[in-house]
C-alpha cells in the first residue's frame, strides 16, 4: 500500500461545479503540499499544510493530523483548472524530502 | 519564493547518447533535488544535489547513471547518461531552505529517447 493514496484518480466536471480531490496517509508528518502540474510538466505549488485549512482565490485545502487526511476543493470551477494535482507530505524525520500521492486528472469542461 | 529555470525544456535524443541538464535558482538556497516522473506516474526522488560533494541518491539510481554537480549554492546539473528509451521521463529541479518547508518546483525538462 503506498504511502500516500489520491482519490479519484481521474475527475471530469462541467464547469463551474465545486470540486473536492482527497489524500490519505499513513505515516506520520511534518506538512503536507498540494502541487499543480499542468500539461507541459511544470510544478506549481498550491499549499502546504500542517494543521487546519488554507484558502486561496477558490481553492481551499484542509487537513485533518488525527485522521491522516487531506482534501483540495475547487469552488467555480472553469477550465483552465484542468490539470494534474498532486498531493506529496514531508515525512516526520525525512528532512525536506516529499512522498508523493499518484495525482489526481481533472478535467473541466466549458 | 524561488524561481527557478531549467534548460533544455524538452528534448529528443538517440538511444545511447547523454544529456545534461541545468537548473538555475534566482537566490541562494540549501537543498535542490532532481526528480523523474515517469509519463504516466508520479514524481520520484533520483538525488539530493549537495553542494561542493557528492549527491545523495535513492534507492534504485546511482552516479554512474545520474551524475550530478552542485557548484554553488544556486546552480546545479543532472546528466542521463548512456540513454535509453525507458528514461523517456519528465525531469524536475526542486528547492528548498534548510528549515523551511516549503519547495519549490521548476518547469521540468520533458526528455524523449528514440
Amino acid at each position: 500500500k503506498n504511502e500516500v493514496e489520491q482519490s479519484p484518480q481521474n475527475l471530469t466536471a462541467q464547469e463551474g461545479e465545486f470540486i473536492t480531490i482527497n489524500c490519505s496517509y499513513s505515516v506520520g508528518i511534518s506538512a503536507l503540499h498540494w502541487l499543480q502540474q499542468h500539461p507541459g510538466g511544470g510544478i506549481v505549488s498550491l499549499f502546504m499544510l500542517s494543521s487546519g485549512k488554507k484558502k486561496h482565490g477558490r481553492l481551499i485545502a484542509t487537513i485533518n493530523i488525527q485522521e491522516k487526511h487531506s482534501s483540495l476543493h475547487i469552488t467555480a470551477s472553469h477550465p483552465r483548472d484542468s490539470a494534474v494535482y498532486i498531493c506529496a507530505v514531508r515525512r516526520n524525520n525525512a528532512g525536506n524530502m516529499l512522498t508523493f500521492g499518484g495525482g489526481t486528472r481533472l478535467m473541466v469542461k466549458p | 519564493s524561488a524561481v527557478i529555470s531549467q534548460k533544455p525544456s524538452r528534448d529528443i535524443c538517440q538511444r545511447g547518447t547523454s544529456l545534461t541538464i541545468q537548473c538555475q535558482v534566482d537566490s541562494q538556497v540549501t537543498m535542490m533535488f532532481w526528480y523523474r516522473q515517469q509519463p504516466g506516474q508520479s514524481l520520484t526522488l533520483i538525488a539530493t544535489a549537495n553542494q561542493g560533494s557528492e549527491a545523495t541518491y535513492e534507492s534504485g539510481f546511482v552516479i554512474d547513471k545520474f551524475p550530478i554537480s552542485r557548484p554553488n549554492l544556486t546552480f546545479s546539473t543532472l546528466t542521463v547518461s548512456n540513454m535509453s528509451p525507458e528514461d523517456s521521463s519528465i525531469y524536475l529541479c526542486s528547492v528548498s531552505r534548510q528549515g523551511a518547508y516549503e519547495q519549490f518546483f521548476g518547469p521540468g525538462t520533458r526528455l524523449t529517447v528514440l
